[in-house]
């Protein structure tokens, strides 16, 4: 079971919008509709902002969105505000009903 | 609303077993809608799923862990628990409990994670 592929970082000046993938396989993401995305901040707990693939939380911003094409899954962010600077990891359903993160990716608001 | 809070040992010796317990307020480790899982994240590192455990009784673990690991489930109490046997300093980091809805990647509830350290 390896960790699905993310970048390390990506960044974005405030009103921009920035894309993250996540690339796994036809096991995990490319085989399932079953990709979650969390938000962490420095010191805190993970954060749903996206589940299966597109949908997202009572009381998410709709600045977040998800999609998926093949085996690599996106979260878009527009708008980019201040507090968007945080990791993002992605999430998603593997064989044998296990699941399996991404590495994650830290955010960097200029 | 549902809240879950992690405990145990902050400070585990090598070769020992870690156990920590998950208290669920707010909703019942009874219900056949959720999945209750454990998640770890190294000081400095991402995440990784441990493994998950259905209100019948059924687990499912990380491959990579598999051998040392049990989630088990205390439904008198409303707690869920996980053991990590033979561990070793890779086994530091911090230990979150969570919720998972049925037939969804929908993870909406964490606990606010604790810390276990492999030390002698």
């Amino acid at each position: 079971q390896s960790a699905l592929t993310q970048p390390a970082s990506v960044s974005g000046s405030p009103g921009q919008s920035i894309t993250i993938s996540c690339t796994g396989t036809s096991s995990d993401v490319g085989g399932y509709n079953y990709v979650s995305w969390f938000q962490q901040h420095p010191g805190k707990a993970p954060e749903l902002m996206i589940y299966d693939v597109s949908n997202r939380p009572s009381g998410v911003s709709n600045r977040f969105s998800g999609s998926k094409s093949g085996n690599t899954a996106s979260l878009t962010i527009s708008g980019l505000l201040a507090e968007d600077e945080a990791d993002y990891y992605c999430n998603s359903y593997a064989p044998s009903s296990t699941w399996v993160f991404g590495g994650g990716t830290k955010l960097t608001v200029l | 609303q549902l809240q879950l809070q992690e405990s145990g040992p902050g400070l585990v010796k090598p070769s020992e077993t870690l156990s920590l317990t998950c208290t669920v307020s707010g909703g019942s480790v009874s219900s056949n809608s959720y999945y209750w899982v454990w998640i770890r994240q190294p000081p400095g590192k991402g995440l990784e799923w441990i493994g998950n455990i259905y209100y019948s009784g059924s687990t499912y673990y990380n491959p990579s862990l598999k051998s040392r690991v049990t989630i088990s489930l205390d439904t008198s109490k409303n707690q869920f628990s996980l053991k990590l046997s033979s561990v070793t300093a890779a086994d530091t980091a911090v230990y979150y409990c969570a919720r998972r809805r049925g037939g969804s990647s929908d993870l909406d509830s964490w606990g606010q994670g604790t810390l276990v350290t492999v030390s002698s």
